[in-house]
């Protein structure tokens, strides 16, 4: 099974401060073929369900607000949060679906300073 | 738009079994197959399977065989997980999400499962 480690394990900003999660992954999750990457990001608030940010490692999905990016390719991947705001408390998932099991880092959590 | 709507919460005993439904709407059922997630009290996230809604045919993660079941009914465009000889470790909240052409694109809300004596 491919691991996802992401760190911090938590993070305390302040308010507008850039926010930076690592995630590695113990194979690499590029598919060669289409040259893509098979890393998606999620935000799980508090007593929610996850919400799909990121995919394909830097694509953000629709509605998603854009102080939010994805970078990285095959074992690295970086999800940055470029202006932190309230509503972005949550903890944060990255997650591989290139090979089967489909697996999750362990979460970030990030709260305000 | 696209919306998963899961069961309500369940209090069982242990031994008891328990099935929770996932109801699609807002786009083909059988067009994208349907995954489940555990989520244990204050833990992360852990994949349990999928099942192709097409074709009926559950895929299992290790650690979820046997006591674990994905069924389909497509002329409701519903999923299900049966899950039997319930133990306190299987307390957990559990997800159905979609596997879009993205990765999981769309989630239930969860249902929280509960086995106390």
């Amino acid at each position: 099974d491919i691991v996802m480690t992401q760190s911090p394990d938590s993070l305390a900003m302040s308010l507008g401060e850039r926010a930076t999660i690592n995630c590695k992954s113990s194979q690499s999750v590029l598919y060669s073929s289409n040259s893509q990457n098979y890393l998606a990001w999620y935000q799980q608030k508090p007593g929610q369900p996850p919400k799909l940010l990121i995919y394909w490692a830097s694509t953000r999905e629709s509605g998603v607000p854009d102080r939010f990016s994805g970078s990285g390719s095959g074992t690295d991947f970086t999800l940055t949060i470029s202006s932190l705001q309230a509503e972005d408390v949550a903890v944060y998932y990255c997650h591989q679906y290139h090979s089967h099991p489909p697996t999750f880092g362990q979460g970030t959590k990030l709260e305000i300073k | 738009q696209v919306q998963l709507v899961q069961s309500g919460s369940e209090l069982k005993k242990p031994g008891a079994s328990v099935k929770v439904s996932c109801g699609a709407s807002g786009y083909t059922f059988t067009m994208y197959a349907v995954n489940w997630v555990r989520q244990a009290p204050g833990q992360g996230l852990e994949w349990m399977g999928w099942i192709n809604t097409n074709t009926g045919n559950p895929t299992y993660a290790q650690g979820f065989t046997g006591r674990f079941v994905f069924s389909l009914d497509t002329s409701v465009s519903t999923a299900y997980l049966q899950i039997s000889g319930l133990q306190a470790e299987d307390t957990a909240v559990y997800y159905c999400a979609r596997r879009g052409n993205f990765a999981l694109d769309h989630w239930g809300q969860g249902t929280l499962v509960t086995v106390s004596s």
